[in-house]
């Protein structure tokens, strides 16, 4: 069984510019969830996806926006970078909204 | 006020010795609550997921909840160096329509041999 996946690893962008980030969730889940941790911090929810709709999001812009796929993979799009975007930025699958929550290694994202 | 409050430590014990882990949360609709485990630079891994009050022991772990104080806690027995790692406490309201998790910011503990 294939655990959580993201892509890229590493990631240096600079201050308004866009990036995507992606995940793969475990086999037999249909609900992704991204979450932003900061260095020194706990993970912030960002939102969530269940069946390829957003089933609501935190306290974050709309320059963050998602997707999720057929195949429950998601995408994790910022628009207008900030410096304070710079962090960890994690995706956790799970089957349904509210079972236990398997997070996947993270992309770290630099903004100069 | 944060949702869940955690001592982000840093926190240092010989190998042997027994970990005492702790967050307190605010929100009464908490009922799940979970504990992760995250090395430097990776993704938390999931350690153990309890709900409601009482006791859930995996192993050297023992996950604690008392809802009354609004108090969870993860013992450690037999603590290794590779235990080193940063605990998160989690909780979860499952009475809400969104399955969101909201994470303490972290113990940093070290196991020296």
């Amino acid at each position: 069984e294939t655990g959580v996946t993201q892509s890229p690893t590493h990631l240096i962008k600079t201050r308004g510019q866009q990036v995507t980030l992606r995940c793969s969730s475990q086999s037999g889940h249909n609900t992704v969830s991204w979450y932003q941790q900061a260095l020194g911090q706990g993970p912030q929810f960002i939102f969530q996806y269940y069946r390829e709709e957003e089933n609501g999001r935190g306290n974050f812009p709309p320059r963050f926006s998602g997707l999720q796929f057929p195949n429950y993979s998601s995408e994790l799009n910022v628009n207008a970078l900030e410096l304070d975007d710079s962090a960890l930025y994690l995706c956790a699958s799970s089957k349904g909204a509210y079972n236990e929550q398997f997070f996947g290694p993270g992309t770290r994202l630099t903004v100069l | 006020q944060k949702e869940v409050e955690q001592d982000p430590g840093p926190l240092s014990v010989p190998e042997g010795a027994i970990v005492s882990l702790n967050c307190t949360y605010s929100n009464s609709a908490f009922q799940y609550f979970m504990w992760y485990r995250q090395y430097s630079r990776k993704g938390p891994e999931l350690l153990m997921y309890t709900y409601s009050s009482g006791n859930k022991e995996d192993g050297r772990f023992t996950a604690q909840v008392d809802k009354s104080s609004k108090y969870i806690s993860l013992f450690i027995r037999d603590s290794q160096p590779s235990d080193s790692a940063t605990y998160l406490c989690a909780a979860l309201d499952r009475g809400s329509t969104l399955g969101r998790l909201y994470f303490g910011r972290g113990t940093q503990l070290t196991v020296w041999p």
